[in-house]
């Protein structure tokens, strides 16, 4: 069955750091990756897409993430932090191209200090 | 483009009462999903419809769950009788047609069972 691993519930940066949140995960095809972004009281945003096209990708607001087959990982990246980018972040995997049908990790949430 | 509707935001009932969330997609979205998220975990699947057919429900606890879309539109997700466990966001997502197509969600719906 497939999984995804979130390493690391919360995250703490300052503003301006780099930010990174680990996801993990265990699939027996090549997955299709995501990760979401949720902010208090909201629904959850695509952020970006891994659909084996190229491995390094690039979202909204900043953010991207390396695909890693060997390491099956899939780990978020921002250069530098914002206040703004306080919030929940999830990633989530599908087996297929079924794109709405997705197993969510546990989530991670980013505080950023001032 | 209008988001993904649902309503109430936010529910208390009862244990043992029934409760029903209602969720409008995106006008034109024949996929269309429901995800249970409890505090601290990632959302999880309970069902997918495409247009007004279920596609899978296999996570949904049928003897207290159900969910329809008659007109292949808007949707209805019930619960009776409900239990202190079913506490939780209540997502509805939907996509174009389920495949390589990015999933919207909703703001969700909270329900608190005391």
């Amino acid at each position: 069955a497939q999984s995804v691993t979130q390493l690391g519930s919360h995250v703490s940066v300052s503003e301006g750091a780099l930010v990174l949140l680990r996801c993990n995960y265990s699939s027996s095809v090549p997955p299709y990756l995501f990760w979401y972004v949720q902010y208090p009281n909201q629904g959850l945003q695509l952020l970006l897409k891994y659909t084996s096209a190229a491995t390094l990708v690039k979202g909204i607001n900043g953010f991207e993430a390396e695909f890693k087959k060997s390491e099956t990982s899939f780990h978020l990246t921002k250069p530098s932090a914002h206040m703004s980018d306080a919030a929940e972040y999830f990633c989530a995997v599908t087996p297929t191209s079924n794109t709405g049908k997705l197993i969510f990790g546990q989530g991670t949430t980013l505080q950023v200090k001032p | 483009e209008a988001g993904v509707a649902q309503s109430p935001r936010y529910k208390i009932i009862e244990k043992r009462q029934s409760v029903a969330f209602w969720c409008n997609p995106i006008s034109g979205h024949a996929t269309l999903y429901w995800y249970q998220q409890i505090l601290g975990q990632g959302p999880k699947l309970l069902i997918q419809f495409q247009n007004n057919g279920v596609v899978d429900d296999s996570q949904l606890p049928k003897d207290r769950f159900s969910a329809e879309r008659l007109k292949g539109v808007d949707s209805t997700l019930k619960i009776q009788p409900a239990k202190l466990e079913d506490s939780a966001v209540y997502l509805c997502a939907s996509t174009l047609d389920g495949w390589n197509t990015e999933a919207f969600f909703g703001q969700g719906t909270r329900l608190t069972v005391v």
